[in-house]
């Protein structure tokens, strides 16, 4: 079964840091492009970052750019986030997402999210 | 950024009911535009890919059509499992982005 578990979420405070990882399974984790995702509490869902299944092509949104790093271990089957300078805003669910292209591009397998509290 | 405008951003409807949701985008995107359904507490599900093609297991009653700037999800027979908020995504460029969901309450 074609699987992703997202963890590493937890209540951090403000200015601190955080790494989430994501361990894949029942696929060839090496071989797809690789997302991150989230969705603050009552709210829509937001992308935050895409790394190639090279990990030679990295791209971010804005609000995250610079604070955030995504990286991936293909013998280990884990994507990561880094994420440091948190702020409130940040508190959400974090999801890791899979890209696949199939005539087109979509993202097709989602983790079940782990949630991130920025609070002090 | 590509901006998604999805409407309504919520609907009342009964099982049965044929439901459409409208998605615009604030320039053509031509069909990278994916259908995701989440319900509460879960991940996200996609339903369709490249504007019309029904995800491999998602029951035929979703379907997709558009292209360019304006895009529809119709349910044709709504049923029970189906209340829930529908999102778009666009692909075309980068930031990916969504529309604002659209929330399919029971009538």
């Amino acid at each position: 079964e074609v699987q992703l578990e997202a963890a590493g979420g937890g209540l951090v405070h403000p200015g601190g840091s955080l790494r989430l990882s994501c361990l894949a399974s029942g696929f060839n984790f090496g071989g797809y492009e690789m997302n991150w995702f989230r969705q603050a509490p009552g709210k829509g869902l937001e992308w935050l970052s895409y790394i190639s299944s090279s990990g030679g092509i990295i791209k971010y949104a804005d609000s995250v750019r610079g604070r955030f790093t995504i990286s991936r271990d293909d013998a280990k089957n884990s994507l990561y986030l880094q994420m440091s300078s948190l702020s409130a805003e940040d508190t959400a669910v974090y999801y890791c997402v899979r890209e696949r292209f199939y005539f087109y591009y979509y993202m097709d397998v989602w983790g079940k999210g782990t949630t991130v509290i920025v609070s002090s | 950024d590509i901006q998604l405008t999805q409407s309504p951003s919520s609907l009342s409807a009964s099982v049965g009911d044929r439901v459409t949701i409208t998605c615009r985008a604030s320039q053509g995107i031509s069909s990278h535009l994916a259908w995701y359904q989440q319900k509460p507490g879960k991940a996200p599900n996609v339903l369709i890919y490249g504007a019309s093609t029904l995800e491999s297991g998602v029951p035929s009653r979703f379907s997709g059509s558009g292209s360019g700037t304006e895009f529809t999800l119709t349910i044709s027979s709504l049923q029970p499992e189906d209340f829930a908020t529908y999102y778009c995504l666009q692909l075309n460029n980068y930031p990916r982005t969504f529309g604002q969901g659209t929330k399919v309450e029971i009538k």
